[in-house]
């Protein structure tokens, strides 16, 4: 049963351009939502986060937006960079503690 | 290094053996997590601890598994007569506060079950 589902197992953009990662969620009691990028043989770092009871967050070149009615959140890398290659993981938080990952993105960042 | 620790960063062990590993986490968290990630999935929950307090398990926590964190300060997780489906990466992770945090993650340790 995946709760949380990334669709799209790759992605590549042009150096510049805008990149936009997309999660899928089924359970609507999740109420925070968290994007993780990992690079290999590292572990994954936090990027941004958003609570339900909001609609977008931002930080720099990073947007998280939240559509609850759809259960769909994504995230915007504009401009994108080639530092920017990695997996990229959403994650929901599901009961008290608990963190549910989806399966990842990996994006590919073309100079 | 200030980060999330673990030890060791690869083992490689037979068919029925015992392994232990070791989480150091950053030292004002009180929050640590335990996770499992095979090849081409996200980090699975295992089990979480508050403290020295361990408040969630997973399922996937079978009763050959078990994790500690004596004093509320580095955690272990022993995996006991290992299998071949037990070859994965063992992520550790830390947190700190009363609210939902970020998570710092360590860099995992790669288990290969022969």
């Amino acid at each position: 049963d995946q709760q949380v589902k990334q669709n799209s197992p790759s992605l590549s953009v042009q150096e510049g351009r805008i990149s936009i990662l997309n999660c899928d969620y089924t359970n609507s009691m999740f109420d925070y939502f968290l994007w993780y990028k990992k690079y290999p043989a590292e572990g994954p770092t936090f990027l941004i986060s958003i609570s339900s009871i909001k609609d977008k967050n931002e930080d720099g070149r990073f947007t998280v937006f939240l559509n609850k009615s759809a259960k769909h959140l994504s995230l915007h890398i504009v401009p994108s960079q080639p530092g920017d290659s990695a997996v990229y993981f959403c994650a929901a938080k599901g009961g008290t503690y608990k963190y549910i990952f989806g399966t990842g993105t990996r994006l590919k960042v073309l100079a | 290094d200030t980060g999330v620790s673990q030890n060791p960063r690869h083992k490689i062990t037979k068919r029925g053996q015992n392994v232990t590993f070791r989480c150091d986490p950053i030292s004002e968290h009180n929050r640590l997590y335990w996770y499992r990630q095979t090849l081409g999935q996200g980090p699975e929950f295992l089990t979480y601890f508050q403290n020295e307090a361990q408040l969630e398990k997973s399922r996937l926590l079978s009763d050959r598994f078990s994790a500690e964190r004596p004093k509320g300060s580095f955690s272990t997780l022993e995996i006991q007569r290992t299998e071949q489906g037990d070859s994965a990466m063992y992520l550790c992770a830390s947190s700190v506060g009363l609210g939902f945090g970020e998570q710092f993650f360590g860099p995992g340790t790669r288990l290969t079950v022969l």
